[in-house]
């Protein structure tokens, strides 16, 4: 199986900051990569799909960037309903799909 | 708008099934594929399976060969798992796939979580 292993598990900023969130996959899985965001008692949001590919209506904030093993998510300007529980996931052809362990973005 | 609905919560003994259903709208059901990803306490996403709910291929994690099955009917698709463990309790979601080639997807519209406990 394809390992995602995402970095920092916690991450501590304030509010207005810029945030960068990784994601190291154990082997290439292309551009075949995902982000959501999850809040408490809430289902997973996509974010971002295809490593840099903005989802629907997701602010403009929110970028993706990476290819191969290496990729990382941006929030330009942390706003507060950005608190959250951020994963990847690759969906390359051999399965299973699998997600990060998630990085956790508290406010400081 | 996309809507995925999950039926309710459950308790169940160990060795039990359970089904999960998840009602689709806002979509043509048949043009993407429904995946479901379970979240158990304290542990990550996990992709269990997906279903082309135009072909009715399906896709399993080995993690769940053999005792999870997937359905589907009009704007439905269905979870069935058996031999239910403690290690089962979980928030199951249910989530359409995006992209054009079914088994290699993101998820853009979830449902809102089913809570499966497994307890004696």
């Amino acid at each position: 199986d394809i390992v995602l292993t995402q970095s920092p598990g916690t991450l501590s900023v304030s509010p207005g900051e810029r945030v960068t969130l990784s994601c190291r996959a154990s082997q290439s899985v292309v551009s075949n990569l995902a982000w959501y965001q999850q809040k408490p008692g809430q289902a997973p949001r996509l974010l971002i799909y295809g490593a840099s590919t903005r989802a629907s209506g997701v602010p403009a904030r929110f970028s993706g960037s990476g290819s191969g093993t290496e990729f990382t998510l941006t929030i330009s300007r942390l706003q507060s309903e950005d608190f959250a529980v951020y994963y990847c996931q690759h969906y390359v052809n051999r399965p299973p799909i699998t997600f990060g362990g998630g990085t956790q973005v508290e406010i400081k | 708008q996309v809507h995925l609905v999950q039926s309710g919560a459950e308790v169940k003994k160990p060795g039990a099934s359970v089904k999960i259903s998840c009602q689709a709208s806002g979509y043509t059901f048949d043009s993407s594929s429904i995946h479901w990803v379970r979240q158990a306490p304290g542990r990550r996403l996990e992709w269990m399976g997906s279903i082309n709910t135009d072909t009715g291929n399906r896709r399993f994690s080995q993690n769940f060969q053999g005792r999870l099955t997937l359905t589907w009917g009009t704007s439905t698709s269905h979870m069935d798992l058996s031999g239910l463990r403690f290690d089962d309790t979980a928030v199951y979601y249910c989530a359409k796939g995006g992209g054009n080639i079914w088994y290699r997807a993101w998820f853009d519209a979830w449902g809102q979580g089913t809570l499966v406990t497994v307890s004696s």
